[in-house]
């Protein structure tokens, strides 16, 4: 079963206002990442927040972690239209002497001109 | 700068035939990792390796075969396609140990008739 669950499954913006996508996970992590995936590519890794960690920023994103809950949020601000992609989270932890990374099912963010 | 590379892009197999999925990197990245992509499922692991020589399952290990000969290398093989195994296959590789961003391909779309 899948580790994330990325929340809302589908989002539709203008250009210039921010996004906002969730992600849930089950287990205890060592680190979460956000990979944002353009169609027809491979994903690419944004950003990575660690358990010890409640925020970070770069450049237009902002990543949460709040690990009490169990959830993550992105924050893509004054979105443009080059940000429509899906977006996944992904978790990471030790799993059986190996990083183990699963992804969730990702946000699909459309950016409209 | 090449990255990660898979080839080929696109394939068409008929069920029972059997074929490989090349992937390389020229990052020096001792974990590399296949994943497939299906719709509604996002990224689920196949199988990975830590190092030359060495290999493990991930979560849908059946039906496919890898081995890691060079560092550079990690080839997945379909032993005898099935229907089942249409979908986008996606190799990555990153350097061990947790937090560690992936670095993926483009991605193969495999198509079994």
């Amino acid at each position: 079963s899948q580790q994330g669950e990325e929340d809302p499954q589908a989002l539709s913006i203008q250009e210039g206002e921010n996004a906002t996508m969730n992600c849930s996970y089950k287990t205890s992590i060592n680190n979460l990442q956000w990979y944002r995936q353009n169609s027809g590519r491979g994903l690419v890794h944004l950003i990575l927040i660690r358990s010890n960690e409640r925020e970070k920023h770069s450049g237009r994103l902002r990543v949460t972690l709040d690990t009490s809950k169990k959830s993550s949020s992105l924050l893509i601000t004054a979105s443009r239209a080059a940000d429509t992609a899906s977006y996944f989270c992904a978790t990471d932890a030790y799993s059986g002497g190996y990083q183990k990374v699963t992804f969730g099912i990702g946000t699909k963010l459309q950016v409209i001109p | 700068n090449a990255g990660v590379t898979q080839t080929p892009k696109f394939q068409v197999l008929k069920t029972g035939q059997s074929m490989t999925l090349q992937c390389a990197q020229d990052m020096n990245h001792e974990y590399m990792s296949w994943y497939r992509q299906d719709p509604g499922m996002g990224l689920r692991l196949i199988h990975y390796s830590v190092g030359a020589g060495i290999t493990d399952q991930g979560e849908v290990p059946n039906g496919y075969n890898v081995s890691r000969s060079t560092t550079e290398d990690f080839p997945l093989r379909l032993l005898s396609a099935a229907p089942s195994q249409t979908s986008v296959y996606f190799c990555a590789s990153s350097l061990v140990g947790v937090g560690s961003p992936l670095h993926f391909g483009n991605g193969t779309r495999l198509t079994v008739t």
